[in-house]
Parts: structure tokens; sequence; C-alpha cells
């Protein structure tokens, strides 16, 4: 049964900083991996998605990484800014039944 | 502009009562579906259904209902079989054939129990 942890849970950093939030999956057979942006009582916004014959998917100042042989994901956010905080989640794609599996997410917060 | 409309935005359910959410897509998607999100969790999946008139139950599906008689719907009754039904519900839809592009998630529903 695939897993999907997010390392860590929370995180707080000060505004311009740049950071990397975590992604791993414990079953490789993935076709695509796809990071989320929550903020409170939202829907998710598609912030980028990663085929898994990629290695990475840029979108401005985010940069994500796929690893699929070792069961990660990395989201580089540079020059962080308090309009980032939210929660970020990361969602793997599972074969022919098209259903994602979510990761219980990082809560950024970005300090002014 | 395209997207999902999920209605409404807050509800409200008594002990014992049925309520039902609206999912309305205008994207031509062929795939929706219906998760269930608990504070601090991750989603997990309620009901999808990746063609009209068809239908699979995820993960947690004991005490919903789903129809998809058109593609642009698909409605989630919560019945009063589901013991715990407080929780922020989202959809979502996507292009079934193809793995190419994401899904596409509506700005959900709150439903509490008083």
């Amino acid at each position: 049964k695939q897993e999907v942890t997010q390392i860590p849970a929370a995180l707080s950093v000060p505004e311009g900083e740049n950071l990397v939030l975590n992604c791993s999956f414990t079953d490789s057979a993935i076709y695509n991996l796809q990071w989320f942006r929550q903020d409170p009582g939202k829907g998710l916004t598609s912030l980028l998605l990663i085929q898994s014959s990629q290695r990475e998917q840029t979108s401005g100042r985010l940069n994500a990484s796929l690893d699929k042989s070792s069961g990660r994901s990395t989201l580089y956010i540079a020059a962080s800014q308090p309009g980032d905080s939210a929660t970020y989640l990361c969602a793997v794609l599972m074969d022919s039944s098209y259903k994602l599996i979510f990761g219980s997410g990082t809560r950024l917060l970005v300090r002014p | 502009d395209g997207g999902i409309t999920q209605s409404p935005k807050y509800l409200f359910r008594k002990e014992g009562q049925n309520v039902t959410l609206s999912c309305e897509q205008n994207l031509n998607h062929d795939a929706m579906y219906w998760y269930r999100q608990d504070p601090g969790q991750g989603l997990r999946l309620i009901y999808y259904s990746q063609i009209v008139n068809d239908f699979q139950k995820g993960d947690i599906a004991e005490g919903y209902s789903v129809s998809r008689e058109k593609k642009e719907s698909f409605p989630l009754t919560v019945t009063s079989a589901q013991k715990n039904p407080t929780a922020f519900y989202l959809c979502a839809s996507s292009i079934y054939w193809t793995t190419n592009y994401g899904y596409t998630f509506g700005s959900g529903t709150r439903l509490t129990v008083v």
C-alpha cells in the first residue's frame, strides 16, 4: 500500500530565506507527482506536476524535483515571502485507477 | 473561466439527517473525485467516477453515496450512517485518458454536525 510522508510537518522561516520541503513515498510505481498549496479553509491549488519520466519542474520561484527510484521529491522555494505561508501537500498518482494518494502536508509560516 | 464549483461553502447537519454536497465542473473532464480532509491530515478518497453512470468506492466510502448522471455533476450525499461526518469535503476532476495533466480542485464544503 502506498504511503506518502511529508517532513517537516510545520516550518517557520524568516522572509527571504530559501527553503526545501520534503516528500517521500513507499511505492515507486507512480505515474506522476503533484505539489499543491492550500490556504486555510480553502481548496487546493496545483503548483507543479512532475511526470514519472521527468526529474524536475520549475515555475517562478518554485522548483520541484523527483527521484522515483529512491521514492523522494522536494519542493524548493526561493526567496520566501509572507504570501507563501500556507500548507503544502504532495500527492502521487497510482496506476490506471487514477487515484491520488496524499501526504499530510507541511504547514509553512514565513515571518516578515 | 473553467473550474469546479462546490456548494454550499458551509453546511450544518442534524443527527440522523442526510445532506447532499454539490460539485459541478465546466472543464469537460471525464473523471471526478470526492475527498475528505480532517484537521492536520491529508486527503482521503471517498468515491470517484471515471465516466458518466459509473463510479467506484474509494478508501472511506461507508456512510456516503454518489451519482454521476451528467458529465458535469458529481453530487455527494452524506447519510445518517456516517458516524463522524464533520470534515472539509473537496471535489476534484481530471482528464481521465492521460496522465499529462493533474487534478483540479474545488474550493470545498465544510460540513458540521450540530
